[in-house]
């Protein structure tokens, strides 16, 4: 079942703006994570946050995970065309099978 | 360079044709998972394997079988029982929580069209 909701469903941004987009989820977490796929090919992994975490940076990445709104926030910072990509959170539930629910995803476009 | 590899590219399926997809992973992790995705939507989940020999179903099984004979591969077969196959399909595996990394890494997919 998909438990992540991202929103906006699109964004449209001018290159060196910042972009963020949300993730919602129903149910509790062992972790959340945020990807990145171009279009037509496979998602990467860009970062993860604990549930006992609150904040994380990644070069340009910024992510926030608030447990008790039960969301988090994924901003990219200084935007560049190569950021034009649609972006997935997914979490990990707290039983021991390892497997993530994905959102429907951000699509991103970085205007040059 | 370690990675996921899956092959092939593109496939397309007559109707009532049973085809396997290929799923294979030089990373030495023993979790590997199967995803759908349909245009303008997320990841379902097929199947998943966490060890050699053992399997178990995600959200949308139906139609779908896999095997789990080595730890490197993890192949799907879509069978004439889907009636609606026509999807890109993800392969990812990803370490097993305590041996270090837990993110997944894809393959870049599988794109199936029924004709």
């Amino acid at each position: 079942s998909q438990q992540g909701e991202e929103d906006p469903q699109a964004l449209s941004i001018q290159e060196g703006e910042n972009a963020t987009m949300n993730c919602s989820y129903k149910t509790s977490i062992n972790n959340l994570q945020w990807y990145r796929q171009n279009s037509g090919r496979g998602l990467v992994h860009l970062i993860l946050i604990r549930s006992n975490e609150r904040e994380k940076h990644s070069g340009r990445l910024r992510v926030t995970l608030d447990t008790s709104k039960k969301s988090s926030s994924l901003l990219i910072t200084a935007s560049r065309a190569a950021d034009t990509a649609s972006y997935f959170c997914a979490t990990a539930g707290r039983s021991n099978d390892y497997k993530l629910s994905f959102g429907a995803g951000t699509t991103v476009t970085v205007r040059a | 360079d370690g990675g996921i590899t899956q092959s092939p590219k593109y496939l397309f399926r007559k109707e009532g044709q049973n085809v396997t997809l290929s799923c294979e992973q030089n990373l030495n992790h023993d979790a590997m998972y199967w995803y759908r995705q349909d245009p303008g939507q997320g990841l379902r989940l097929i199947y998943y394997s966490q060890i050699v020999n053992d399997f178990q179903k995600g959200d949308i099984a139906e139609g779908y079988s896999v095997s789990r004979e080595k730890k490197e591969s993890f192949p799907l077969t879509v069978t004439s029982a889907q009636k609606n196959p026509t999807a890109f399909y993800l392969c990812a595996s990803s370490a097993i929580p305590g041996q270090g990394g837990y993110g997944y890494t894809f393959g870049s997919g599988t794109r199936l069209t029924v004709v």
